[in-house]
């Protein structure tokens, strides 16, 4: 089955400053890669998501990039604000059919000001 | 539009008990996705359920088990509570046809 690595487990970095979280599957039959944040209390909120037909999508401040043939994809935050602190998931399925997400270990990421 | 909504927020079992979990999905999606997370083992895959049919399970034992009604709500069971069922179970629901899902806050099991 698909099995989803990610790195690093810690991120601290300075208020402005770029963030990278990256994260590589193992399945090449996995072809939607989804973000996640989840903030103390909540659940995991989608914030980006990337299909195996692209290389790089951005969205403001955030942007993933993908590489099928290492198997690996990253997110990067840029401008990095305090409220970008959380903990980040990355995911990786095959949309088709029935969606069953496998997810990183996740990324917490604090942002000092 | 009201999100994914879970009930209860927070409970508290000993082991040998039995737990159901609710959710509600948000209005119009009719899938519905449950998913165990623990500090140890991350996010897992539980099952996904659409018209009232189970489309995919997670390696979990039978122990764990899930319905769906006609109303898109869900509910989760699990019987023969273990100390390692304790975990925040997430409910997800998805529009048919698109990928994001859309968790609630979950609700946070505690097996004594």
């Amino acid at each position: 089955g698909e099995n989803v690595e990610q790195h690093p487990s810690t991120l601290s970095v300075q208020e402005g400053d770029s963030a990278v979280i990256k994260c590589t599957y193992s399945d090449s039959a996995s072809n939607y890669f989804p973000w996640y944040k989840q903030e103390l209390g909540k659940g995991p909120q989608l914030i980006i998501d990337i299909r195996s037909n692209v290389g790089e999508k951005k969205d403001q401040r955030i942007a993933v990039t993908l590489n099928k043939t290492a198997k690996h994809f990253s997110l990067h935050i840029t401008e990095t604000q305090p409220e970008d602190s959380a903990v980040y998931f990355c995911a990786a399925s095959n949309i088709q059919g029935a969606q069953k997400l496998v997810f990183g270990q996740g990324t917490r990421l604090t942002i000092n000001p | 539009k009201a999100g994914v909504t879970q009930t209860p927020r927070y409970l508290i079992k000993t082991r040998g008990q039995q737990v159901t979990l609710s959710c509600s999905p948000i209005s119009g999606h009719r899938s519905v996705s449950w998913y165990q997370q623990t500090p140890g083992q991350g996010l897992q895959f539980l099952f996904e359920y659409f018209s009232e049919t189970q489309r995919n399970k997670g390696n979990f034992p039978g122990r764990f088990s899930g319905r769906q009604f006609s109303n898109s709500r869900s509910e989760m069971n699990v019987s023969t509570l273990e100390l390692g069922d304790s975990a925040l179970y997430l409910c997800a629901s998805r529009q048919g046809g698109l990928e994001e899902l859309f968790f609630g806050s979950g609700t946070q099991l505690s097996v004594l």
